[in-house]
């Protein structure tokens, strides 16, 4: 059982560039986000969906796009890439939005020189 | 404003010993608290859990204590062993449903051989 898997594990991109992180859960989890993780200020939401079709902002949510076509899947895009946007991101999902236990995909090191 | 803190960032604790790690939270909201753990190059993991509605949970090793009128909580874990090195994450939440997790910032827990 692959549980929420992350790609890629590292990333170096320029000042202005895109790109896409990819999550994807094969537990059949109808909620799922992403959060970054920065030195000192612990796990912050960015984007979240409670299912296909439906997202909404998190905590954190400027400089980002997600989308939800399907339930398993859940890209996170970085629009125009800034050095503040230097972070370790995280996809998490659980069964249900009320449900607190969230599970996490490993983690995406992300550089933005 | 950090509603949820963890004023400890690093601690040490000889294995077989008790290690305690605290958090204190802001917001009289919330009323359901987690725990989580990372290890390196992991994503956080849930742990333990536990309600307004109680003071105390207890799983194993692990134990959370909750004190509403201080607002604060704390993990023990006893014994401690070495697999116990990695990074607690205190979490909360609120109780209108779809609530998104608030997260401190970590205390790193060293076991020392």
């Amino acid at each position: 059982n692959a549980g929420v898997t992350q790609t890629p594990k590292f990333q170096v991109l320029k000042t202005g560039q895109s790109m896409t992180l990819q999550c994807a859960q094969d537990m059949n989890h109808e909620y799922m986000s992403w959060y970054r993780q920065d030195p000192g200020m612990g796990l912050r939401l960015i984007h979240y969906s409670v299912g296909a079709g439906i997202t909404d902002q998190g905590e954190v949510p400027n400089g980002y796009n997600v989308s939800r076509s399907t339930t398993e899947d859940f890209p996170l895009r970085l629009l125009s890439a800034a050095p503040s946007q230097t972070s370790v991101y995280f996809c998490a999902s659980s069964w249900d939005p009320n449900n607190e236990k969230l599970f996490f995909g490993s983690g995406t090191q992300l550089s933005v020189l | 404003d950090q509603q949820v803190k963890q004023n400890s960032p690093s601690l040490s604790v000889q294995e077989g010993r008790i290690s305690i790690l605290n958090c204190d939270y802001t917001n009289s909201m919330f009323d359901y608290f987690l725990w989580y753990k990372k290890y390196p190059a992991e994503g956080p993991t849930f742990l333990i859990s536990i309600s307004s509605i109680k003071d105390k949970n207890e799983d194993g090793r692990f134990t959370v204590f909750l004190n509403k009128s201080a607002k604060h909580l704390s993990l023990h874990i006893v014994p401690s062993q070495p697999g116990d090195s990695a990074v607690y994450f205190c979490a909360a939440t609120g109780p209108f449903g779809n609530e998104k997790l608030t997260f401190g910032t970590g205390t790193r827990l060293t076991i020392i051989p």
